[in-house]
């Protein structure tokens, strides 16, 4: 069965430092690798993906996302965050025919000044 | 227009009431999504319909009853409810077929169950 394990459950840094938020996946097939993050109080709103191809993905608000088939990691990073960024992150993996996105447990990122 | 409308927002109601949650999309989408979240948890998928039929059920208790009315609606009803079935429900929609395709979520109902 498919999982994903999310490392961290929280993160805390300082603003303007980077930050990696860490992503392990487990299907060993064709995987389709999304982060979407979720500000308080909201629904989910899609980061970056990767379907194939490069495996260095930029996504919105300056993040990017590495994939490693051999670690069957993707991990994202930011080189710099800001207070705006404080929110919970969730990678999720699919694969081709399947209707459902596996979900990590999530990973509390909060920024302080 | 990219956007997932959920109404309402918030919802309060009694173990005996009857109730709905509204999802509407307008992006051409043909497989929609129901979820549960709470609090501090990932979203567990409980409905996704696919051309208006349901095609997954993630063994959800009945007094959950999806309804998808055409392609672009997709409703929740609720009945006889339990306090713990008090979460956030998100509703999502994506182009259908393959695992590829990004899903696209509403802003949620917060839903209490007294």
């Amino acid at each position: 069965a498919q999982s994903v394990t999310q490392l961290d459950s929280q993160v805390p840094v300082f603003e303007e430092a980077p930050v990696e938020l860490r992503c392990n996946y487990s299907s060993s097939v064709s995987v389709y690798l999304f982060w979407y993050v979720q500000y308080p109080n909201q629904g989910l709103q899609l980061l970056l993906k990767y379907l194939s191809g490069s495996t260095l993905v930029k996504g919105i608000n300056g993040f990017e996302a590495e994939f490693n088939k051999s670690q069957t990691s993707f991990h994202l990073r930011k080189p710099s965050v800001h207070i705006s960024d404080t929110a919970e992150y969730f990678c999720a993996e699919s694969d081709q025919g399947a209707q459902k996105l596996v979900f990590g447990q999530g990973t509390r990122l909060t920024i302080n000044p | 227009d990219t956007e997932v409308t959920q109404t309402p927002k918030h919802l309060v109601m009694g173990m005996t009431n009857k109730k709905s949650l509204k999802c509407e999309q307008h992006m051409g989408h043909r497989a929609m999504y129901w979820y549960k979240q709470k609090a501090k948890k990932p979203p567990e998928l409980m409905f996704v319909y696919s051309y208006e039929k349901l095609s997954i059920n993630e063994s959800v208790p009945s007094r959950f009853s999806p309804e998808c009315p055409n392609s672009s609606l997709l409703n929740l009803h609720l009945h006889a409810l339990q306090p713990e079935d008090s979460a956030l429900y998100l509703c999502a929609s994506s182009q259908a077929g393959t695992g590829y395709n990004e899903q696209f979520f509403g802003p949620g109902t917060r839903l209490t169950v007294l």
